[in-house]
């Protein structure tokens, strides 16, 4: 069974582009999640997606988006980059909360 | 945001040593994870929680989930070198899908 795929897994942009990341979930997890880890903040939920629609979302601001298919794949967009956004950005997918969320090996971003 | 408080931030032991993490809130949680993560991959669940007072192993591993719902420890018996890495525990309220992490242990085993 393939675990979750995020792509690309290096990435590096200027400040004030966007970019987006993409997640493939375990195939029939409906959920997935995103979270942004940073040395300095440690491991922070962004947003949960199922069955195409947001459930849930953390405290980031509104440069950070998402958005779920109907093949439960998953994408997530930084619009004007900042420095600051330069992390691990990691996503999860569930079939159900109660086993846990299998995370995909990352996203790392740097903002130069 | 919202984190949960882990201890210790690091720890330095021989192979073959036990060693115990623990995880405490302010908060009561309905599930704990605990996650290992290897350098450049992302977190590998190792154990989920998901009634006080469970007592769960998977190998060489032992957790808990505390009776007042807001701790879990994570034990490791007889550590051995593949055992290093960063240990996460993670915590999901009732009613949300949102993961709230504590800050992690790094473990050091030393052959």
């Amino acid at each position: 069974k393939a675990g979750v795929t995020q792509t690309p897994r290096y990435l590096i942009k200027t400040r004030g582009q966007q970019v987006t990341l993409s997640c493939s979930p375990i195939s029939g997890h409906r959920s997935v999640s995103w979270y942004q880890q940073t040395p300095g903040q440690g491991l922070q939920f962004l947003f949960e997606y199922f069955s195409e629609t947001q459930r849930n979302k953390g405290n980031f601001p509104g440069r950070f988006s998402g958005r779920q298919f109907s093949n439960s794949r998953s994408e997530m967009n930084v619009s004007t980059l900042e420095l600051g956004d330069s992390a691990l950005y990691l996503c999860a997918s569930s079939s159900s909360v109660s086993y846990g969320y299998t995370f995909g090996s990352g996203t790392r971003l740097t903002v130069v | 945001g919202q984190q949960l408080n882990q201890s210790p931030q690091s720890m330095f032991i021989q192979e073959g040593e036990d060693v115990s993490m623990n995880c405490t809130s302010s908060s009561i949680f309905n599930t704990w994870l605990w996650y290992k993560q290897d350098p450049g991959e992302g977190p590998v669940l190792l154990i989920a929680l998901y009634k006080a007072g469970e007592l769960t192993s998977n190998g060489r591993l032992t957790a808990q989930f505390g009776i007042t719902r807001k701790d879990s420890f994570l034990n490791i018996s007889a550590s051995i070198p593949s055992d290093v890495g960063i240990y996460f525990c993670a915590g999901r309220q009732g009613g949300s899908e949102k993961l709230v992490f504590g800050k992690g242990t790094k473990l050091t085993v030393n052959p």
